[in-house]
C-alpha cells in the first residue's frame, strides 16, 4: 500500500466555521507534511511532523492548527480561515531518513466563502 | 538555504518530439533530487528520484534525468512526448532536515 488518503476531497466552509482535513498512510513512514498549494503555483510547506512530533513549522498562522494523533494520521484544524486561505492541501509522508521521497495525496480542494 | 530554480514556466512541444525541462538547485550540503508530475485537479506522482550512485536515473512513463553536480543541476528528459504528457512538472529537493521544497513548476504542453 503507497497511498496517502486524504479527506474530504472537497470543502466549502464559511469565515467562522471551524473544521479539520484528515490524512491517512499505513506505509509505517513517521514523516508526515501539509503543503498549501495555489493555482499555477507550487505546493509550499506548512508544517512537517517527525515521529510524531513537530518538526518544522513554516511560520503558519495559527488559524491553521496541525495535529498528528498517531504515526497513521495528521490532521489539520481550520479556524476562522480567511477567502485567501482557498486553495489545494497537500498531505505527503516518508521515510525519517533523507534519502527517500514523499508520496502525495490527492489533497483537499478548501474554498473559504 | 536551499532553493529550485526551473528556468522554463512553459514548454510547448509536438506530440512525438523529444523534450528537456530544466531543474537547476543551489545548497549548501548534500540534497536528494526528484521529479514529480501533477495532473489538473491531482495530487503529485513522483516521476524519479536521485538519491546517490549513477548521474542518470530513468523513471516512469519514459522520463529520465541526470543529476549533474557540477553545474548544480537536475534536468529532465524524455525523447518522444505523448498527448497525456501534458502536465505541471515539479523539481524538488530534500534535505536531511526532512524538508521537501519545490521548484516553481514548468507547465508541459504537448500539441497534436
Amino acid at each position: 500500500d503507497t497511498e496517502v488518503t486524504q479527506t474530504p476531497k472537497h470543502l466549502v466552509m464559511g469565515m467562522t466555521n471551524k473544521k479539520s482535513l484528515k490524512c491517512e498512510q499505513h506505509m509505517g513512514h513517521r514523516a508526515m507534511y501539509w503543503y498549501k498549494q495555489k493555482a499555477k503555483k507550487p505546493p509550499e510547506l506548512m508544517f512537517v511532523y517527525s515521529y510524531e512530533k513537530l518538526s518544522i513549522n513554516e511560520s503558519v498562522p495559527s488559524r491553521f492548527s496541525p495535529e498528528c494523533p498517531n504515526s497513521s494520521l495528521l490532521n489539520l484544524h481550520l479556524h476562522a480561515l480567511q477567502p485567501e486561505d482557498s486553495a489545494l492541501y497537500l498531505c505527503a509522508s516518508s521515510q525519517v531518513t533523507g534519502n527517500t521521497e514523499a508520496f502525495f495525496g490527492q489533497g483537499t480542494r478548501l474554498t473559504v466563502v | 538555504a536551499q532553493s529550485v530554480t526551473q528556468l522554463d514556466s512553459q514548454v510547448p512541444v509536438f506530440e512525438e518530439a523529444p523534450v528537456e525541462l530544466r531543474c537547476n538547485y543551489s545548497s549548501s550540503v548534500s540534497v536528494y533530487l526528484f521529479w514529480y508530475v501533477q495532473y489538473p485537479n491531482q495530487g503529485l506522482q513522483l516521476l524519479l528520484k536521485y538519491l546517490s550512485g549513477s548521474t542518470l536515473v530513468k523513471g516512469i512513463n519514459g522520463f529520465e534525468a541526470e543529476f549533474n553536480k557540477s553545474q548544480t543541476s537536475f534536468h529532465l528528459r524524455k525523447p518522444s512526448v505523448h498527448i497525456s504528457d501534458t502536465a505541471e512538472y515539479f523539481c524538488a529537493v530534500k534535505t536531511s532536515y526532512d524538508k521537501v521544497i519545490f521548484g516553481p513548476g514548468t507547465s508541459l504542453s504537448v500539441i497534436p
